[in-house]
């Protein structure tokens, strides 16, 4: 049982490039979610997903795409990166709907954009 | 939109004095998770309280929600060196949202 697992764990961009993180969860939880982490700004809800086929916007979307085609897989696309989407993302997944359940996280991945 | 609001940013602290973070939420919430993260980790659950007014107790770490459920807080007694890292509290709102909201984090630091 691996839990969440997050890749790349590193990764330098230049400006305008695209690319995906993956997330992928074995618990068969139904919640995904995305979030970036930065200085002082704690963790800032990127896309979330309730289920296989429904995404949606958190508070920082603009820049990143999502996708649920399976339980266990939720990717973050960058369309064309900025050195401000430089940060470290971290997945993670819960089981609840309506009532929150623990959450569990990825190890994270570190990007870079120059 | 709902916004988490943590205090303070960042708390020194010797090893053995107690140790306080304080999370407000502009809106109601339905419940309030606890999260720690130990330098270069990631976040990992601590704890979830529901009800109004609820204060769980795990060893040395006290959690309360408030009345209003809009505010909690988490007590650490006796600090030590295991303790150092940025708390963060998260907040679920009600409406149907399922979205999980997170405060900024306190981190923490101990001078042993």
């Amino acid at each position: 049982n691996a839990g969440v697992t997050q890749t790349p764990k590193f990764q330098v961009l230049k400006t305008g490039q695209s690319m995906t993180l993956q997330c992928a969860q074995d618990m068969n939880h139904e919640y995904m979610s995305w979030y970036r982490q930065d200085p002082g700004m704690g963790l800032r809800l990127i896309h979330y997903s309730v289920g296989a086929g429904i995404t949606d916007q958190g508070e920082v979307p603009n820049g990143y795409n999502v996708s649920r085609s399976t339980t266990e897989d939720f990717p973050l696309r960058l369309l064309s990166a900025a050195p401000s989407q430089t940060s470290v993302y971290f997945c993670a997944s819960s089981r609840g709907q309506g009532r929150f359940s623990e959450a569990f996280f990825g190890q994270g991945t570190r990007l870079t954009v120059v | 939109g709902q916004q988490v609001m943590q205090i303070p940013q960042y708390q020194h602290v010797q090893e053995g004095e107690d140790f306080t973070t304080y999370c407000n939420s502009s809106t109601t919430l339905s419940n309030i998770q606890w999260y720690k993260q130990r330098p270069g980790g990631h976040p990992v659950f601590l704890i979830q309280l529901v009800k109004s007014g609820e204060v769980k107790k795990q060893k040395r770490l006290t959690f309360q929600f408030g009345e209003a459920k809009k505010n909690s807080s988490l007590h650490i007694t006796a600090t030590q060196t295991t303790d150092v890292g940025t708390y963060f509290c998260a907040g679920a709102g009600y409406q149907g949202a399922q979205k999980l909201v997170f405060g900024q984090g306190t981190r923490l630091t101990i001078n042993p």
